[in-house]
C-alpha cells in the first residue's frame, strides 16, 4: 500500500465516451502527477499540480483534461479518445514537487483500453 | 535530448548476482533514482544517488558515476520475487521533472 489509490482499476471506453480517473493521496504532500506508461516506452510525465496549481503541462492533447481540487484529489478527463491512447495511466504524490531527489510515491494505475 | 537507457531484459537464477545499467542524456544533472515495479503494480522507489560511489540498502545497491553519465543497480542474493522493471529516473535539467529511462524486465528464475 503506497498511499495512493486510483480507480479505476480497467476501464474500457469507446472514441465517443466520455470518462473520468481519480487519484487520492493520503500522505499529506503538496505535488501531484500523471504519467502514462505505455508498452516498451518510458513513464511519460503528462501533468504536475503543486499546491492545486498545474505548474506542468508536457504538450499533452486536450483530449486529457486535468483537475486538481484540493491536494489530496487529482482527476483526468477523458473525451474522443484515441486507441493510441491506450496505456496505463498511473497517478503519484510527492512531499512538495519542488526538486527531483524527492521520492514519487505512485499509485497501482488505470489500464485504459480505447476501443 | 533528455534521455535514460537501460538493457530491455535481463534473465537470472535465485541466489545470483546482477547488474542494470544506466547511462543517460541530460542537461544539469544531479542525482539518479531507482524504482521497482511489480507486473500490474505500482512503481516503489528503491534509492537515490546524488553523489558518485555506492548507496547500499540491504541486497540493493545503486553507483552512479557522473562522469561517465552511467549509474546502475546491483541486486545480491536474488529472489523469485525480485521479478520486475527496474527503472531509472533523473532530472529533466529543462523543466526540473524526474524523466524515466526505458525500464528493465528483471526475470528471475529457479
Amino acid at each position: 500500500e503506497t498511499g495512493v489509490t486510483q480507480t479505476p482499476r480497467h476501464l474500457v471506453m469507446g472514441m465517443t465516451n466520455k470518462k473520468s480517473l481519480k487519484c487520492e493521496q493520503h500522505l499529506g504532500h503538496n505535488a501531484m502527477y500523471w504519467y502514462k506508461q505505455s508498452a516498451k516506452k518510458p513513464l511519460e510525465l503528462m501533468f504536475v499540480y503543486s499546491l492545486e496549481e498545474r505548474v506542468e503541462n508536457n504538450s499533452v492533447p486536450s483530449r486529457f483534461s486535468p483537475e486538481c481540487p484540493n491536494s489530496s484529489h487529482l482527476f483526468l478527463h477523458l473525451h474522443t479518445l484515441q486507441p493510441e491512447d491506450s496505456a496505463l495511466y498511473l497517478c503519484a504524490s510527492s512531499r512538495s514537487g519542488g526538486t527531483t531527489n524527492e521520492k514519487l510515491f505512485f499509485g497501482s494505475g488505470t489500464q485504459l483500453s480505447v476501443l | 535530448g533528455q534521455s535514460l537507457e537501460q538493457p530491455s531484459e535481463v534473465t537470472a537464477v535465485e541466489g545470483a548476482i546482477v547488474q542494470i545499467n544506466c547511462t543517460y542524456q541530460t542537461s544539469g544533472f544531479y542525482g539518479l533514482s531507482w524504482y521497482q515495479q511489480h507486473d500490474g503494480g505500482a512503481p516503489t522507489f528503491l534509492s537515490y544517488n546524488a553523489l558518485d560511489g555506492l548507496e547500499e540498502t540491504g541486497r540493493f545497491s545503486s553507483f552512479l558515476s557522473r562522469s561517465d553519465s552511467y549509474g546502475y543497480l546491483l541486486l545480491q542474493e536474488l529472489q523469485m520475487k525480485d521479478s520486475a522493471s527496474y527503472f531509472c529516473a533523473g532530472p529533466n535539467g529543462a523543466t526540473n521533472k524526474l524523466i524515466f529511462g526505458t525500464g528493465t524486465l528483471l526475470a528471475v528464475q529457479p
